[in-house]
């Protein structure tokens, strides 16, 4: 498969708390971007990051990534039930492949 | 704008039935994306179109498999003679050219063959 692996598969926390979710992948890339999924709302784009970027910061977000280990990180401060879905990072080449997603859920 | 749009929402067929689904872009997007996701896994890229041209097959999409967009603007993806294994979310995605605000996905098409 060409899917990026994501870490971890599932992560429970209270609200407050940070959550941090691991992306690997596995070509060079143009860029990395962030997508949310629930089923109120489907996919939803979060943040993008390029492959010349090491951070980025978007609101609660804080994305970085790090080529060399063809890795990224999605932080969310501040979590909020809201927050609970499915979290995807995707790398761009000629098109996104996905990784297999983070299960994100945050308890009131 | 309305965002992507796509329908049906939910599709179910008996195996070795054609089904035919359509996604509207957002209208100033010329980049037209499909997608497949099955329960637990990411969305899988199949095709995408710039304008009305069809750039890039991802071998996910057998003979079986048709899509077109024939005036740059909606798409249609076709299904012959399904199989239970075509079962998933058919996704469509549009974006500007340039990506840079990456791409704004439809609710998507559930397809449950049976």
């Amino acid at each position: 498969s060409q899917q990026g692996e994501e870490d971890p598969q599932a992560l429970s926390i209270q609200e407050g708390e940070n959550a941090t979710m691991n992306c690997s992948y596995k070509t060079s890339i143009n860029n990395l971007q962030w997508y949310r999924q629930n089923s109120g709302r489907g996919l939803v784009h979060l943040i993008l990051i390029r492959s010349n970027e090491r951070e980025k910061h978007s609101g609660r977000l804080r994305v970085t990534l790090d080529t060399s280990k063809k890795s990224s990180s999605l932080l969310i401060t501040a979590s909020r039930a809201a927050d609970t879905a499915s979290y995807f990072c995707a790398s761009l080449t000629d098109k996104l492949i996905f990784g297999t997603g983070t299960r994100l859920q945050v308890f009131p | 704008d309305t965002g992507v749009s796509q329908n049906p929402r939910h599709k179910i067929t008996k195996r070795g039935q054609n089904v035919t689904f359509r996604c509207d872009p957002i209208s100033e997007h010329n980049r037209l994306y499909w997608y497949r996701q099955t329960l637990g896994q990411g969305p899988e890229f199949l095709t995408y179109f710039q304008n009305e041209a069809q750039l890039e097959k991802s071998r996910l999409l057998s003979d079986r498999f048709s899509a077109e967009r024939p005036k740059g603007s909606f798409s249609t993806l076709e299904i012959q003679r399904t199989e239970q294994g075509d079962s998933a979310m058919y996704l469509c995605a549009s974006s500007q050219t340039s990506g840079s605000r990456g791409q704004y996905f439809g609710p998507g098409t559930r397809l449950t063959v049976t």
